[in-house]
């Protein structure tokens, strides 16, 4: 079984402070995603990796970048955060063949204050 | 770019109702299209997916969804509704020779099943 997992559940931060969100997957897989789920809203893509140091912008990257140091690991940093991005944010991976689904982690609920 | 539209945003039933939610996409090219459920507290799983050959997809829990080309659509369906099906479902669609394999999903239905 894909294994995704999420360094906490939930976070609180204060506006302004610098926050690390990180993602740890035991398959292997070349591509982990980073969304974002608001309610009516729906999953927006922030960044993802198809390779290790290698990162792509999504439909919402501003105000947040991405670290892909190991294979299994992709981070997401809010360098500043702000209230708008109290969300709930997933993390994906995914296979490299052509069927393969996302797997998704538990998510991390963040609250900035 | 892709985008995905899900018809309904909250649908309440009742158990044993029939049960079917709309998806559109638009995207000139070939598509793999999945349907992912979300329960209450529970992280995001996929419940059935198309990639090629036959239009009805089964999946997961009795579900099934059916890719209709000419119409952009791939709806999911159950004849019978239990209440633990009460759950947050995303259509999503993915562009084929896209280079990435990126995700586009749909805002989301809310369903709530009423025992």
């Amino acid at each position: 079984d894909v294994k995704v997992t999420q360094s906490s559940r939930y976070l609180v931060k204060r506006t302004g402070e610098k926050v690390f969100l990180e993602c740890v997957q035991d398959m292997d897989h070349e591509n982990m995603f980073w969304y974002r789920q608001d309610p009516g809203l729906g999953l927006r893509l922030i960044y993802f990796s198809y390779d290790v140091k290698m990162k792509e912008k999504g439909d919402i990257p501003e105000g947040y970048s991405v670290s892909r140091e190991k294979k299994e690991r992709f981070s997401l940093i809010l360098e500043s955060a702000s209230t708008n991005q109290t969300s709930m944010y997933l993390c994906a991976t995914l296979g490299d063949r052509e069927e393969d689904e996302q797997f998704f982690g538990p998510g991390t609920r963040l609250t900035v204050l | 770019a892709q985008s995905v539209s899900q018809h309904n945003h909250h649908v309440i039933l009742s158990e044993a109702a029939s049960l079917e939610l709309g998806c559109n996409y638009s995207y000139g090219g070939t598509v793999n299209l999945f349907w992912y459920v979300q329960y209450p507290g529970q992280h995001l799983q996929l419940l059935l997916k198309y990639f090629s050959g036959d239009p009805l997809v089964k999946g997961i829990k009795g579900f099934e969804a059916e890719f209709i080309k000419s119409k952009f659509s791939f709806n999911l369906r159950k004849p019978s509704v239990q209440w633990s099906d009460t759950a947050e479902y995303f259509c999503a669609v993915s562009p084929l020779n896209s280079g990435y394999s990126t995700l586009t999903f749909g805002k989301g239905t809310m369903l709530l099943v009423s025992p």
